[in-house]
């Protein structure tokens, strides 16, 4: 299995564009969802999806949109790029459920001029 | 709301020195809690989690950590640390359910050889 995967790794953009962050994994997982790591803030979430069709906004949504067409998917968008969202992103997957491991990607980082 | 607190944000430790990192939660019902560890360059991956049962846990790479629920703590210990220890630690609760993690800032440990 090649677990949780992100694309790209790294990313430059210019205030106002737009940009899609892509996540699959291939372990099934119902549960998947989106962080952002700032120095000094931990991780925070940004979106979250319990299945297909299904999604909910976490801790710091604003200026993401998500998806889930497929159990294996759940692409992040940013419509309309800011420095405020330079950072690192993590997606990550597992089990429905509150006692559940959650498996993470290896990040992207992501540079807003 | 559910909200975790880490003590320390960098500790600095000599080989075979005992580490304890600090971690405290907000949170009036059941929890479930969780250490991830983040090697640099690396993804975050799970060092241990407690759900129910003996609050003193085990996990990988000799850690292990105690819940105390009147104290509202989960510390991390490890009796002497490696050089390859270096990484930064999360501690995380979910107690809404599904699989959503909250997130303490983080620990970064540097280990000297």
């Amino acid at each position: 299995n090649a677990g949780v995967t992100q694309t790209p790794k790294f990313q430059v953009l210019k205030t106002g564009q737009s940009m899609t962050l892509q996540c699959a994994q291939d372990m099934n997982h119902e549960y998947m969802s989106w962080y952002r790591q700032d120095p000094g803030m931990g991780l925070r979430l940004i979106h979250y999806s319990v299945g297909a069709g299904i999604t909910d906004q976490g801790e710091v949504p604003n200026g993401y949109n998500v998806s889930r067409s497929t159990t294996e998917d759940f692409p992040l968008r940013l419509l309309s790029a800011a420095p405020s969202q330079t950072s690192v992103y993590f997606c990550a997957s597992g089990p429905v459920g509150s006692q559940e491991t959650q498996y993470f990607g290896p990040g992207t980082r992501l540079l807003v001029l | 709301a559910q909200s975790v607190s880490q003590h320390n944000h960098h500790v600095i430790l000599s080989e075979a020195a005992s580490l304890e990192l600090g971690c405290n939660y907000s949170y009036g019902g059941t929890v479930n809690l969780f250490w991830y560890v983040q090697y640099p360059g690396q993804h975050l991956q799970l060092l241990l989690k407690y759900f129910s049962g003996d609050p003193l846990v085990k996990g990988i790479k000799g850690f292990e950590a105690e819940f105390i629920k009147s104290k509202f703590s989960f510390n991390l210990r490890k009796p002497s640390v490696q050089w390859s220890d270096t990484a930064e630690y999360f501690c995380a609760v979910n107690g809404k359910g599904y699989s959503t993690l909250t997130f303490g800032k983080g620990t970064m440990l540097l280990v000297s050889p």
